[in-house]
């Protein structure tokens, strides 16, 4: 089955809104990023976050790693925040690789 | 931050000539990666390489598919025949040990026709 699962699937937001994407993960794991892939296809690592709470800038990334999830808080956001967030985990058993969800699709509506 | 950069950008070539794809890791890192996604689809590993070796590959991972790091050089990623199915942007990514945060590259586009 899919070892990382994102939801929602996709999101629509009215700009200065807050959301929040969920993680969940069926295996343990010794790492865990959140990225951004921008409409035309680039890709940004926003957060490495295996464990407990991390910010950058608007966002904030809380990982329960006993309860195999994590979640990514977007604050106030913006147009430009449009796009793709996948989650990635490297899991514990199956060596130096990182595993996708499918990604959770955001757009900010002006 | 730290930056990983992949040449070319985008790359166009019939099937059945040879391709190689370029990835500049970040100069510290021990670790490299190359990972595949098709328009529209998820992400997907391909090979680690660590210390002139693969390490391990995923069943996407084809026969006409070669990594190698000649020399503290890049770390590239050659196929050879490409095939159609090969079209995709393969992603570089480095990281400094196993386990450690990747930092990946922008990408190259790779469209066999």
């Amino acid at each position: 089955g899919q070892q990382v699962q994102q939801s929602p699937a996709s999101l629509v937001l009215q700009e200065g809104e807050n959301a929040e994407l969920q993680c969940n993960f069926s295996s343990t794991a010794t790492q865990l990023q959140w990225f951004y892939q921008s409409p035309g296809g680039s890709l940004v690592s926003l957060l490495s976050n295996p464990s407990g709470t991390k910010h950058t800038g608007r966002l904030t990334s809380t990982t329960v790693t006993k309860e195999r999830r994590s979640s990514l808080h977007i604050s106030s956001s913006q147009t430009t925040d449009s796009g793709t967030y996948l989650c990635a985990i490297e899991p514990n058993s199956a060596g130096n690789k990182l595993t996708f969800g499918i990604g959770t699709r955001v757009l900010v509506r002006p | 931050g730290p930056k990983v950069l992949q040449i070319p950008s985008h790359q166009i070539i019939d099937m059945g000539q040879m391709v190689t794809l370029n990835c500049d890791p970040v100069s510290n890192h021990l670790y490299f990666y190359w990972y595949k996604q098709i328009l529209g689809q998820q992400m997907e590993f391909l090979v680690n390489f660590y210390n002139g070796k693969v390490m391990e590959k995923s069943k996407l991972f084809k026969d006409q598919f070669s990594v190698e790091r000649p020399d503290g050089s890049y770390f590239t990623l050659k196929i050879q025949p490409t095939a159609l199915e090969d079209s995709a942007v393969y992603f570089c990514a480095s990281s400094l040990l196993g386990a450690h945060e990747q930092y990946f590259g922008p990408g190259t586009r790779l469209t066999v026709l």
